[in-house]
């Protein structure tokens, strides 16, 4: 089975603060994938990448920024975290064409 | 239109009834498509995959209709173990060449004793 594993479940920070939010996978996945869902927005599509040191903007990437130096890690930053990136943050992993799987997820609040 | 639009509910049913969601969507290039589930405060997991006309599994059936650019869900004899949100999920509009998806906004399913 495929495992995705985010570093937190529930994570506090006040606003200002640099944010770092891990994500690893173990099936060898080329692609990964941050995503935030918030009520009634769904899922959206923050950073995605396809290989280890390639990024790409995905629908909302203002105010954070991505870092994959290796391919099973990929990592969010939240530059200067501020009260509207309160939300559910949910990082997942895909290999080619096939589905994706997503970790547990990540409660972020930003007080 | 938007790219993937479903029915947020909430679909409130009985124990033993037959549910069906419709998801539409926007891009007639799509090829592959998949419905997943997501609990409450819990991460969307994979329910079904859709490459063709459908797909069925067990109590679930997913059904695709190229021509008015919808999939369906079906689900038989509902327990209350189905009560979640279901999400449709498209490939986006632009082929990225790689697996970037869209995602609905879900529709709650609510099955009671």
């Amino acid at each position: 089975d495929v495992k995705v594993t985010q570093s937190s479940r529930y994570l506090v920070k006040r606003t200002g603060e640099k944010v770092f939010l891990e994500c690893v996978q173990d099936m060898d996945h080329e692609n990964m994938f941050w995503y935030r869902q918030d009520p009634g927005l769904g899922l959206r599509l923050i950073y995605f990448s396809y290989d280890v040191k390639m990024k790409e903007k995905g629908d909302i990437p203002e105010g954070y920024s991505v870092s994959r130096e290796k391919k099973e890690r990929f990592s969010l930053i939240l530059e200067s975290a501020s009260t509207n990136q309160t939300s559910m943050y949910l990082c997942a992993s895909s290999l080619g064409y096939q589905p994706q799987h997503f970790g547990d997820g990540t409660r972020l609040s930003i007080l | 239109r938007k790219e993937v639009e479903q029915d947020p509910g909430p679909f409130n049913v009985p124990e033993g009834a037959t549910v069906a969601f419709n998801c539409t969507y926007s891009n007639s290039a799509s090829q592959s498509f998949f419905w997943y589930r997501q609990d409450c405060r819990k991460e969307p997991k994979l329910l079904m995959s859709v490459y063709s006309s459908g797909n069925e599994d067990g109590r679930f059936t997913a059904q695709l209709n190229r021509a008015s650019q919808y999939i369906s869900l079906l689900i038989r004899d509902s327990k209350l173990s189905d009560s979640a949100t279901y999400l449709c999920v498209v490939p986006p509009k632009v082929n990225t060449g790689f697996q970037k998806l869209v995602f609905g906004t879900g529709t709650r399913l609510l099955v009671s004793p």
